[in-house]
């Protein structure tokens, strides 16, 4: 199974700025998601990152503001720019494994609040 | 559009009795359901998922398309059953997950 190292795990950042997590992958992969969890709700997929091509974004999610890269097939990183409050949540990164049966692996999560 | 619904947020139930979580989902085609936990302080994890038709901790779940659902069952709960579960659905292959709401599961020694 895929071991997921994400970071930071927790940050406090002022409003305006902007927060770079990290997710490493102790294997190859060819696909990596990233999710966000708002307090109280469900994961939303924010956009697929495949490596050597850019990210495809879900609806209501767009470039300039989570922008995405994946350099190679182990890592890739998640910007969420010019915070608001409302940016304030768990972002996991995860990814598939080839196997019989893709199963999905997580990171640990990267809670943000923004004051 | 694939959507999962779960629909209660949290469950409680004494030790020792049966447990279900249920879980609906709207899909056109054949999707592919799974079962994820979150324990405190822990990452996400899978728990199950349909096509493996396997008994994971003693929790059990059968893909009924006539009805489109998936429920969670386990028929004694234990305390260590204790997190939030989500369900969730994959359109086969590497394809994004859609995750219901979760259910907050409560055990009561």
């Amino acid at each position: 199974s895929a071991v997921i190292s994400q970071k930071p795990s927790r940050d406090i950042c002022q409003r305006g700025t902007s927060l770079t997590i990290q997710c490493q992958v102790d294997s190859q992969v060819t696909m990596m998601f990233w999710y966000r969890q708002q307090p109280g709700q469900s994961l939303t997929l924010i956009a697929t990152a495949n490596q050597g091509s850019e990210a495809t974004y879900e609806s209501g999610f767009v470039i300039d503001k989570f922008p995405i890269s994946r350099p190679n097939l182990t890592f890739s990183t998640l910007t969420v720019s010019n915070m608001s409050p409302e940016d304030s949540s768990i972002y996991l990164c995860s990814v598939e494994e080839a196997g019989g049966v893709p199963e999905a692996f997580f990171g640990q999560g990267t809670r943000l609040t923004v004051v | 559009a694939q959507r999962v619904t779960q629909p209660e947020k949290l469950l409680s139930v004494f030790k020792g009795a049966p447990v279900e979580l249920k879980c609906n989902y709207s899909y056109s085609g054949s999707p592919e359901l799974f079962w994820y936990v979150q324990y405190s302080r822990q990452r996400l994890q899978l728990l199950l998922r349909h096509i493996s038709r396997e008994s994971i901790k003693g929790f059990t779940a059968d893909l009924n398309k006539g009805e489109t659902s998936f429920h969670l069952k386990k028929p004694f709960a234990q305390e260590e059953d204790s997190a939030m579960y989500y369900c969730a659905l994959t359109s086969g292959g590497y394809q994004k997950v859609t995750f219901g709401t979760g259910t907050k599961l409560q055990v009561i020694p």
